[in-house]
């Protein structure tokens, strides 16, 4: 139980381009979803706590306009990086949880902006 | 100080023996305490959780939490290759609720 799934695990595209990326909880319903972003060989960063129906809230630093949340049922949470630029290459990763549960973890998506 | 303190290792144990990971913490209001372990490249997957102070053990694992000294820490018994990773504590200030707090990890090799 307790699977999260995220896609696209991978993407490419050109400086300047949007992208969604989803991430569902496939056996529970999850009330709280997390968005991280991680660099090589650094920690994990949260960035955003989302709830079902309600605004994420962000951490200190991260741009709200810029990464755009999502949190429109309990099983699905989507991240949008808008006009998403060179620096904003990274691992992305999001996490869910159901009430009174630990987080589990989606498999994460590689974006590579050329 | 941070958050949520590991050795950042690496820390390098033979097959078959015994890996201690440990973890402090700042919070003493911390509720809830999770270890997760990442592969090179890959998603956090979680090992063991637990709430309360002592043991809990589960296969080759054993969580230990020491709330008054604020450590939590994982063993893993009979180490293999295959446990080569990163191992990251998180620490909650309420039991399953909220956001968690992780540490940078300790990179564990198990040479053969």
């Amino acid at each position: 139980g307790a699977v999260v799934s995220q896609h696209p695990s991978r993407v490419i595209c050109k400086s300047g381009t949007s992208v969604k990326i989803e991430c569902r909880s496939l056996d529970f319903q999850a009330t709280t979803m997390f968005w991280y972003r991680q660099f090589p060989k650094q920690s994990l960063m949260l960035m955003a706590t989302s709830n079902e129906g309600s605004k994420a809230t962000y951490e200190q630093g991260v741009e709200k306009d810029k990464f755009l949340i999502n949190h429109a049922s309990l099983t699905l949470s989507t991240l949008t990086v808008t006009s998403a630029h060179p620096e904003d290459s990274s691992f992305y990763i999001c996490s869910a949880r159901e009430e009174y549960q630990p987080q589990h973890f989606g498999d994460g998506t590689r974006l590579s902006i050329l | 100080q941070k958050e949520v303190e590991q050795n950042s290792g690496p820390l390098s144990v033979p097959e078959g023996a015994i890996a201690s990971l440990n973890c402090t913490y700042s919070d003493r209001g911390s509720q809830s305490f999770f270890w997760y372990r990442q592969y090179s490249g890959k998603s956090p997957e979680l090992i063991m959780f637990i709430y309360s102070n002592g043991d809990k053990e589960d296969g080759r694992f054993t969580a230990q939490l020491n709330k008054a000294s604020q450590y939590v820490s994982l063993l893993i018994r009979d180490s293999q290759p295959s446990d080569s990773a990163t191992y990251l504590c998180a620490v909650n200030r309420n039991t399953n609720a909220g956001k968690s707090t992780f540490g940078d990890g300790t990179t564990l090799t198990v040479k053969p």
